[in-house]
């Protein structure tokens, strides 16, 4: 059973860099599936961050693709969000997950305030 | 990306059946696209409830089935049970891992 598990700072001053990873347990993250970020702002609801490939391919929402980075590290079977320049605004829980044609399996998800 | 619209909110008794649309300009008729429903309750991660418009991942009650209709999907509870109480997403894929969520929909078991 794929466990992922979210960790990174929990608070974030305004105008920083936003940096969380995910480690996978229980799955290689090489062998398939798409591995990726999903937001969730306090009282609100889902927004889809991206996601990555083991091969290194990246598909990024419209609306943060200007400021998001998400990579992988195949050896530690485990992979990245960075988000920039972050605001009021990006203060949510976090999600990492693997997904595959709208099959999401997700971690316990960690809670990012953005604040000075 | 828009979020496809679902209703803010439904109840209804135990026992009853309810339904929750999700709709939007996402979702063009004719081209590809599958659609998922997510349970969430609160202070807890989402959980798969249906996928592929109509299928059940191992463990999920038959109670809540999937459906599909024009440009327009689906989600019925049937049974009503007070654990039901929660929120439901529903969620697009449109390949390339492009993925779109829906505005979400508040379940009151009354």
């Amino acid at each position: 059973q794929v466990q992922l598990q979210e960790s990174g700072p929990g608070l974030v001053k305004p105008s920083e860099t936003l940096s969380l990873t995910c480690a996978v347990s229980g799955y290689s993250i090489t062998s398939a599936y798409y591995w990726g970020w999903i937001r969730q702002p306090p009282g609100k609801g889902l927004e889809y961050i991206g996601s990555i490939y083991h091969s290194g391919n990246t598909y990024y929402n419209p609306s943060l693709k200007s400021r998001v980075t998400i990579s992988v590290d195949t050896s530690k079977d485990q992979f990245s969000l960075k988000l920039t320049s972050v605001t009021a605004a990006d203060t949510a829980v976090y999600y990492c997950a693997r997904l595959t044609r709208g099959l999401i399996h997700w971690g316990q998800g960690t809670l990012v305030t953005v604040s000075s | 990306q828009s979020a496809l619209a679902q209703p803010a909110s439904v109840s209804g008794s135990p026992g009853q059946s309810i339904a929750i649309s999700c709709s939007g300009t996402s979702i063009d008729v004719g081209s590809y696209y599958l659609v998922s429903w997510f349970q969430q309750h609160p202070g807890k991660a989402p959980k798969l409830i249906i996928y592929e418009f109509t299928k059940r991942p191992s463990g999920v009650s038959d109670r809540f089935s999937g459906s599909k209709s024009g440009d327009a999907a689906s989600l019925t509870i049937s049974g009503l049970q007070a654990e039901d109480e929660a929120d439901y997403y529903c969620c697009l894929y449109s390949g390339s891992s492009t993925y779109v969520f829906g505005s979400g929909t508040k379940v009151a078991v009354l």
